[in-house]
């Protein structure tokens, strides 16, 4: 079965500092792929996603993602964080068949110090 | 268009009695998706449901949960006899179907049993 892992479960970073996290899936055929954020209180909204395509996804806010089919992984990068950018960030995978449910990570919490 | 609605946004049940969690997906999408999210836990999928079909319901309870997606009004969660390990937040996201496209996410319902 397919999963989803998020390596970090707490990231905290001060304002201006780069971000990265990971997410790995595990599924050996097609799969589109997305990047979604819960702000406290708030329910998830999209970030990103990948279809087909270049590899190098571009999303809302100044973030970004990198598909890289050979690691299986598809890890969230933003140059510069701002303390809005504190919380939840959900890496999630369906695969490309029939009756695919969507599977998402375990979710990483992201805390920037002002 | 509106977006996925769920209500009601906060319900609280005493333990024995039912909760009926709604969803009404976005205007001409199919699929609804059901994800329970406990406090630190990430999101964990519970059912996926088509118009009048049930496609992968691997991670409901096996007992005391059931959903439906009618032809005809929105999709019901149900949880019967609550106790006090079923509050949390209960995510509905709906989709025009599977391959090249995203799901959209409700605000949510948070369940509180006391």
């Amino acid at each position: 079965a397919q999963s989803v892992s998020q390596h970090n479960h707490h990231v905290i970073l001060s304002e201006a500092a780069s971000l990265e996290l990971g997410c790995n899936y595990s599924y050996g055929g097609t799969v589109n792929l997305f990047w979604y954020v819960q702000y406290p209180g708030q329910h998830l909204q999209l970030l990103l996603k990948y279809f087909s395509g270049d590899p190098l996804v571009k999303g809302i806010k100044g973030f970004e993602a990198e598909f890289i089919k050979s690691k299986f992984s598809f890890n969230l990068r933003k140059p510069s964080v701002q303390w809005s950018d504190t919380a939840e960030y959900f890496c999630a995978v369906i695969t490309y068949s029939s009756a695919s449910k969507i599977i998402f990570g375990s979710g990483t919490r992201l805390s920037i110090r002002p | 268009n509106a977006g996925v609605m769920q209500n009601p946004r906060h319900l609280v049940r005493r333990r024995g009695q039912e909760a009926r969690l709604r969803c009404s997906p976005m205007k001409g999408h199919s699929h609804v998706y059901w994800y329970r999210q406990l406090p630190e836990e990430g999101l964990k999928f519970m059912v996926y449901l088509q118009k009048e079909n049930i496609i992968d319901e691997s991670g409901m309870p096996k007992e005391r949960f059931s959903a439906e997606f009618p032809k005809e009004g929105p999709s019901i969660l149900r949880i019967q006899q609550v106790v006090r390990g079923d509050s949390a937040a209960y995510f509905c996201a709906s989709s025009q179907g599977t391959g090249d496209t995203e799901a959209f996410f409700g605000q949510g319902t948070r369940l509180t049993v006391v």
